[in-house]
């Protein structure tokens, strides 16, 4: 099955300062999601990236999926206490609607 | 407005019992799948169904069961075979093959006593 590794488990930023999760997976990735969660609650959607060498922004948060389409990283720019939470990338791939996630990254921004 | 309704939210059951998490989408979405969220843990893969009267197991389907008699409905029931059972259960579907957002139901807690 395919696994996706995301790295780091952890963050812990101060405000203002930029920060990059990114996530790998040893097969070609499809239909690569990002999500934001605050623990026991439902997800938030950020972006969703399918090409090769895709980048997407939204206000201080940049995802790309590099040309191969087997890493995708998420990028906060300037991050805020608003910020915080867990982040999770999913993604199928080939011809199957199996979509799987990684274990997230949680992350703690300090005013 | 169109969305994904999951109930209950909160659930309490006893060792032994089966129970059952209500999804119910009017999204028109063909692809639907469960997973569960442990305390710091990701979203693990319960099942998903592509379409109608089929569905597949993920990659932690022991102890679960599901159906998919209608588009807009994925049931999950947590049969007393799960052996740890308590945990956030969350609902998703999505439209086209590859395509389109996810979107997810709120979530039903689990709690076995």
């Amino acid at each position: 099955s395919q696994e996706l590794e995301q790295s780091p488990q952890s963050l812990i930023v101060q405000e203002g300062k930029n920060l990059t999760i990114n996530c790998t997976s040893s097969k070609t990735l499809y239909g690569l999601y990002w999500y934001k969660q605050k623990y026991g609650e439902g997800l938030i959607f950020l972006m969703m990236l399918q090409k090769g060498g895709e980048e997407k922004s939204h206000e201080k948060i940049t995802a790309k999926l590099d040309e191969k389409k087997q890493q995708s990283s998420l990028h906060i720019t300037a991050s805020q206490p608003s910020h915080a939470g867990i982040y999770l990338c999913g993604a199928t791939q080939g011809g199957s609607e199996k979509l799987v996630f990684g274990k997230g990254t949680k992350l703690t921004v300090n005013p | 407005d169109g969305g994904i309704t999951q109930s209950p939210k909160y659930l309490f059951r006893k060792e032994g019992q089966n129970v059952t998490l209500s999804c119910e989408q009017n999204l028109n979405h063909d692809a639907m799948y469960w997973y569960r969220q442990d305390p710091g843990q990701g979203l693990r893969l319960i099942y998903y169904s592509q379409i109608v009267n089929d569905f597949q197991k993920g990659d932690i389907a022991e102890g679960y069961s599901v159906s998919r008699e209608k588009k807009e409905s994925f049931p999950l029931t947590v049969t007393s075979a799960q052996k740890n059972p308590t945990a956030f259960y969350l609902c998703a579907s999505r439209g086209g093959f590859n395509t389109g957002e996810l979107f997810f139901g709120e979530g039903s807690r689990l709690t076995v006593l």
